[in-house]
C-alpha cells in the first residue's frame, strides 16, 4: 500500500539551529516526491521536488532534501531556521501507477516551532 | 501569474443546509483535486479531476458530497445536508502535469 510515514509530530528548534525533518514513504512504482509547507491559515506551498537525477534538490527558503532509495526517505533539511520558518511541514508521494488514477499521498504533517 | 482562489474564505452555515464551494485553478492545469483538512489534522483527498477524464471520487466521504468541474477549467465542491463533522478547511489544488500542485488558499466551513 502506498503511505507517507513523518515521524514527528512536533519539533521545537531554537532559532538558528539546523533542522530535519524526516519522511519516509511505502510506493509501488517510481515515486515523485514533495515536501510542502503550511504556514498559519494559509493554503500549503511547495518547497521542493524530487523526480529524478541528483539526490540532493534544492528548494526555496533554504530548504533542501535528500532522497535515499535504499531507506525510502525524503528528509527535509535547512542549516540554520528563522523564526518565520515555524510551520506544519507534509511530506508528499506520488507518480504514475499502471493502476490507478495520479494520486498523491500526503503525510500527517510535522508542527515546527522556533525558539527565539 | 494568478494563483488558486477559492471562495468563499469563510462560511458559516446551520446543520442541515446545502452548501457549494468554489476553485478556480490556475489558467491551463489539466488537474484539479480537492481536500479536507481539520482541524490539526493533514490532508484527506477527496476528489481528483484530470482533463476529460471520470474523476476519482474515491475520497468523497459520503453521497452527501459531490464534485464537479465545468469546461476544464472551474470546480465546484457541494455538500449536502451539512452536518457538524463537515467542519474543516477545503483546499483546492491544481496541477500542470507530474503531480506537481499548487494549492489555493482554502474554505474554511463551520456547520453550526
Amino acid at each position: 500500500a502506498q503511505s507517507v510515514t513523518q515521524p514527528d509530530i512536533h519539533i521545537t528548534v531554537s532559532e538558528g539551529a539546523s533542522l530535519e525533518l524526516r519522511c519516509n514513504y511505502s510506493y509501488g512504482a517510481t515515486p515523485y516526491l514533495f515536501w510542502y509547507v503550511q504556514s498559519p491559515g494559509q493554503g500549503l506551498q511547495l518547497l521542493l521536488k524530487y523526480f529524478s537525477g541528483d539526490t540532493l534538490v534544492q528548494g526555496i527558503k533554504g530548504f533542501e532534501a535528500e532522497f535515499k532509495r535504499s531507506q525510502s526517505s525524503f528528509n527535509l533539511r535547512k542549516p540554520s531556521v528563522h523564526w518565520s520558518d515555524a510551520a506544519e511541514y507534509f511530506c508528499a508521494v506520488g507518480g504514475p501507477m499502471k493502476t490507478s488514477y495520479d494520486k498523491v499521498i500526503f503525510g500527517p504533517g510535522t508542527s515546527l516551532s522556533v525558539i527565539p | 501569474g494568478a494563483g488558486v482562489s477559492q471562495s468563499p474564505s469563510n462560511k458559516v452555515t446551520e446543520k442541515g443546509k446545502d452548501v457549494e464551494l468554489r476553485c478556480d485553478p490556475i489558467s491551463g492545469h489539466t488537474a484539479l483535486y480537492w481536500y479536507r483538512q481539520s482541524l490539526g489534522q493533514g490532508l484527506e483527498f477527496l476528489i481528483y479531476f484530470q482533463g476529460n477524464s471520470a474523476p476519482d471520487k474515491s475520497g468523497l466521504p459520503s453521497d452527501r458530497f459531490s464534485a464537479e468541474r465545468t469546461g476544464g477549467s472551474v470546480s465546484t465542491l457541494t455538500i449536502q445536508r451539512t452536518q457538524q463533522e463537515d467542519s474543516a478547511v477545503y483546499l483546492c489544488a491544481s496541477s500542470p502535469s507530474l503531480y506537481e500542485q499548487y494549492f489555493g488558499p482554502g474554505t474554511r466551513l463551520t456547520v453550526t
